[in-house]
């Protein structure tokens, strides 16, 4: 029952480009949309996140553009550099404190 | 600043076998769960926990009980180890009752079921 689907699996980006990961979502107890990242070895972490009050959200190269009505997502990565390579989740609210959480995003980002 | 640890990082069982992963975290959180994590499967929820006392299942349950005597410590217990358990086990806590929390996840216990 795959409630958040997220692409693409895998992603290969130049040093300096951009990165972009996209999230559909079916149903959501409410608008909240956070990104987590994980590096390899470690948990996820979350890096950024959306409330519906706003439509995109942008700290320093991360942003988050959402679209309500179409139901997605999405998380851009301005001046994509090595240090960004790692997996990202999306995730959307089943209730209160749960979330299911797309199947992961690996990010590759070549010097 | 600890945050969420989880021991151990790293375990080998034979199928049949029972062990329990630890977690514990110290930001007195009253919401803690745990995940499972399969290639191209994403995180999955196994069990969570809104306090002590507190417990309920989440998406794959079957094969796995927890309990929750504190706020701190939330173990998850494999009854009867399987191959298809083999997997990297999340522990994460948050607070509660608030829609826009922050999960904290430790870093991970990688399970291999022989």
């Amino acid at each position: 029952q795959q409630q958040v689907k997220q692409s693409p699996q895998s992603l290969i980006v130049q040093k300096g480009g951009i990165s972009i990961i996209n999230c559909a979502y079916e149903n959501t107890a409410f608008d909240y949309f956070p990104w987590y990242q994980q590096f390899p070895g470690k948990g996820p972490a979350l890096l950024i996140a959306i409330r519906p009050d706003v439509s995109e959200k942008k700290e320093g190269r991360f942003t988050i553009s959402f679209n309500k009505s179409a139901k997605q997502f999405s998380l851009h990565i301005m001046d994509s550099q090595p240090g960004d390579s790692a997996t990202y989740f999306c995730a959307a609210p089943v209730r209160s404190n749960q979330f299911y959480f797309g199947t992961g995003t690996s990010l590759t980002v070549i010097p | 600043n600890a945050g969420v640890t989880q021991t151990p990082k790293f375990q080998v069982l034979k199928t049949g076998q029972s062990m329990t992963l630890q977690c514990a975290q110290d930001m007195n959180h009253e919401y803690m769960s745990w995940y499972r994590q399969d290639p191209g499967m994403g995180l999955r929820l196994i069990h969570y926990s809104v306090g002590a006392g507190i417990t309920d299942q989440g998406e794959v349950p079957n094969g796995y009980n927890v309990s929750r005597s504190t706020t701190e410590d939330f173990p998850l217990r494999l009854l009867s180890a399987a191959p298809s358990q083999t997997s990297v086990y999340f522990c994460a806590s948050s607070r509660l009752q608030r829609p826009d929390t922050e999960a904290f996840f430790g870093q991970g216990t990688r399970l291999t079921v022989v």
